[in-house]
């Protein structure tokens, strides 16, 4: 599958633990997005890279969320100190660098902070 | 004011119906315009971009109105497996940023 891929599927943690999701996009595609998503919510944009450098950051991304994508390839994104209004579906997404660029979802992190 | 306004819905319609939505976006400068689908617990997955001069793809078409800020998403002769919530998406002016709507949920009714 050279899809978009997004580990673990599925995190439940105690409120104020640390969460680490990981994604790893198209081998060829050198821009990748985060998004959250509650429900009957659509996506919202958290942040982007394009290729290692991330670009631009959501005012939702507070200071406990953290991203990386420090060889241009995978991505992560940290949670610190979880908060039960973290818990949401995060979404990696992947494109090339053109015109209407269509973005490719991986099937998300689902997250439950208790 | 959203970056991004649709109308959730839900949209009950039988099978072969014709269905419209619509969206609104707030950014005149925003240049990029889709049209996702995303099915019950799945990740979104395009459906189609939207063009300037409208364009279509069997039973779907799509129209840019930059004048009045919407785009537009018709299904025709819809079908059971067209149930899905349908997510209008429009870039920043950045064009890095992408804001999706609400949704809109659609059922097709035997």
């Amino acid at each position: 599958d050279t899809g978009v891929s997004q580990d673990p599927r599925h995190k439940i943690t105690k409120r104020g633990q640390n969460v680490t999701f990981r994604c790893d996009p198209i081998s060829e595609h050198n821009r990748l997005y985060w998004y959250r998503q509650t429900l009957g919510q659509g996506p919202e944009f958290l942040t982007y890279f394009q290729n290692e450098a991330q670009l631009e950051k959501s005012r939702l991304l507070s200071d406990r969320f953290s991203a990386e994508r420090p060889k241009g390839s995978f991505s992560t994104l940290e949670i610190q100190r979880t908060e039960q209004g973290d818990s949401a579906m995060y979404l990696c997404a992947s494109s090339l660098e053109r015109l209407q660029e269509t973005q490719y979802f991986g099937p998300g992190t689902r997250l439950l902070v208790l | 004011r959203k970056e991004v306004e649709q109308d959730p819905g839900p949209f009950n319609v039988p099978e072969g119906a014709t269905v419209a939505f619509n969206c609104t976006y707030s950014n005149s400068a925003s240049q990029s315009f889709f049209w996702y689908r995303q099915d019950c617990r799945k990740e979104p997955k395009l459906l189609m971009s939207v063009y300037s001069s409208g364009n279509e793809d069997g039973r779907f078409t799509a129209q840019l109105n930059r004048a009045s800020q919407y785009i537009s998403l018709l299904i025709r002769d819809s079908k059971l497996s067209d149930s899905a919530t349908y997510l209008c998406v429009v870039n920043s002016n950045t064009g890095n940023q992408f804001y999706f709507g609400t949704g809109t949920s659609l059922t097709v009714i035997p």
